[in-house]
């Protein structure tokens, strides 16, 4: 089955305590990249990544970290959380850039 | 004026209703546009592509107006299971830098009563 694998999809952590959230597509897909949510704001991009290696920033970079090693994964690192980095995070994937876009089912993180 | 801007909503409508969405863009070389329906926390999924010359799946019609840079969504006859957020995505133009970066709009509400 086609599909964007996210985890974990609830954490709880503290201030400055870094975590990554997995996410890998099993589609073969070039285009790859993260969203936060927050109510009244939408869906805003934190990084997209073009193919392996190729990554950038998208509208709310700071406080995040990307990397693309391998086409299927692409893990969202928090170096040091703080409690505005609390929100809906999505992973998305897409053939290429215009194409239909494929969500993982999204991470409530909580850093308090 | 934002890249992308929705009505926010909510439009509440009685089921069997027809009901209509706007989204302007800024960009009017923007290249590619699409509908995403949300249920509520849960992962956006794609409602429909835009193509210029519009495009109609069952209740569903999209169109796409490059004059006055926006597109719309129109559902007929509203079911409860259409209430959910919609939202549009604005793909710029191929240009280099920046090109894949999406922009989203904000999403309108949409609760069917019954």
């Amino acid at each position: 089955e086609a599909q964007v694998t996210q985890n974990p999809r609830y954490l709880i952590t503290v201030t400055g305590k870094k975590l990554t959230v997995t996410c890998s597509q099993n589609m073969n897909h070039e285009y790859m990249s993260w969203y936060r949510q927050d109510p009244g704001l939408g869906l805003r991009q934190i990084y997209y990544s073009m193919n392996v290696e190729v990554t950038d920033k998208g509208d709310v970079p700071e406080g995040y970290k990307v990397s693309r090693k391998e086409k299927r994964n692409f893990p969202l690192i928090l170096e040091s959380p703080s409690p505005n980095q609390t929100s809906l995070y999505f992973c998305a994937s897409s053939k290429d850039r215009g194409e239909k876009l494929f969500f993982g089912s999204g991470t409530q993180l909580s850093v308090l | 004026r934002k890249e992308v801007e929705q009505d926010p909503g909510p439009f509440n409508v009685p089921e069997g209703a027809t009901v209509a969405f706007n989204c302007t863009y800024s960009n009017s070389a923007s290249q590619s546009f699409f509908w995403y329906r949300q249920d509520c926390r849960k992962e956006p999924k794609l409602l429909m592509s835009v193509y210029s010359s519009g495009n109609e799946d069952g209740r569903f019609t999209a169109q796409l107006n490059r004059a006055s840079q926006y597109i719309s969504l129109l559902i007929r006859d509203s079911k409860l299971s259409d209430s959910a957020t919609y939202l549009c995505v604005v793909t710029p133009p191929y240009s280099g830098a920046g090109s894949y970066q999406l922009t989203f709009g904000k999403g309108t509400k949409l609760s069917v009563i019954p």
